[in-house]
């Protein structure tokens, strides 16, 4: 199996641009899950979906994060307009079942200049 | 707001010795707990996770949960150069909406 796919890997933009980051789940796995790393604040969950479905968003920033999953095999995180804050590496994660034993893609790594 | 705490380090330990990462959470209606790894520049992994309080064992890993205490720890027997990482606790946090938050990590030394 290829594991958690991102992309891209890095990106770099300019404040004001929209970014839009991409995640393919592991085949048969149900639950997928959006986390944000920094420095400063550590690893937040973000969002995360069952049977494609948002289950809980509480974590998203604020409302220029916007996700979704219009398939099994498919999710995107959009940030528009993005600011410097938004800053951080971006992880993916899928799990069968629910909480255990998620697996973590590669993450994208953003900087908005 | 659900708080991990950590100690960020860095914790160096000798090749060989016993590796003892800690970690504190505020809220006692948590029920999961778990010890990710994460190599630097890497994403994280899973090594353990524990449900109950005590010990629970795998390979070189024990991780404890004194739920009473509000703490979890993870003990890294016979620790080996490979396992310079930091160590991520989550807690998982089942009243209302599920939501899993992270500690901000120890880094880990194992020096040669």
């Amino acid at each position: 199996d290829a594991g958690v796919i991102q992309s891209p890997r890095h990106e770099v933009t300019e404040m004001g641009q929209e970014v839009t980051l991409r995640c393919k789940p592991i085949s048969g796995h149900d639950y997928l899950f959006w986390y944000r790393q920094t420095m400063m604040r550590g690893l937040e969950l973000l969002i995360y979906f069952n049977n494609n479905v948002p289950i809980d968003d509480s974590g998203m920033p604020e409302d220029r994060f916007s996700a979704k999953m219009p398939n099994a095999s498919f999710s995107t995180l959009k940030i528009q307009p993005s600011e410097p804050r938004d800053s951080a590496v971006y992880f993916c994660a899928s799990s069968r079942g629910g909480w255990e034993t998620q697996y973590f893609g590669p993450g994208t790594r953003l900087l908005v200049l | 707001q659900k708080e991990v705490e950590q100690n960020s380090g860095p914790l160096s330990v000798p090749e060989g010795a016993i590796a003892s990462l800690n970690c504190t959470y505020s809220d006692r209606g948590s029920q999961s707990f778990f010890w990710y790894r994460q190599y630097s520049g890497k994403s994280p992994e899973l090594i353990m996770s524990i449900y109950s309080n005590g010990d629970k064992e795998d390979g070189r890993f024990t991780a404890q949960l004194n739920k009473a205490s509000q703490y979890v720890s993870l003990l890294i027997r016979d620790s080996q150069p490979s396992d310079s990482a930091t160590y991520l606790c989550a807690v998982l946090y089942q009243t209302g909406a599920n939501n899993l938050f992270f500690g901000t990590g120890t880094r880990l030394t194992v020096i040669p």
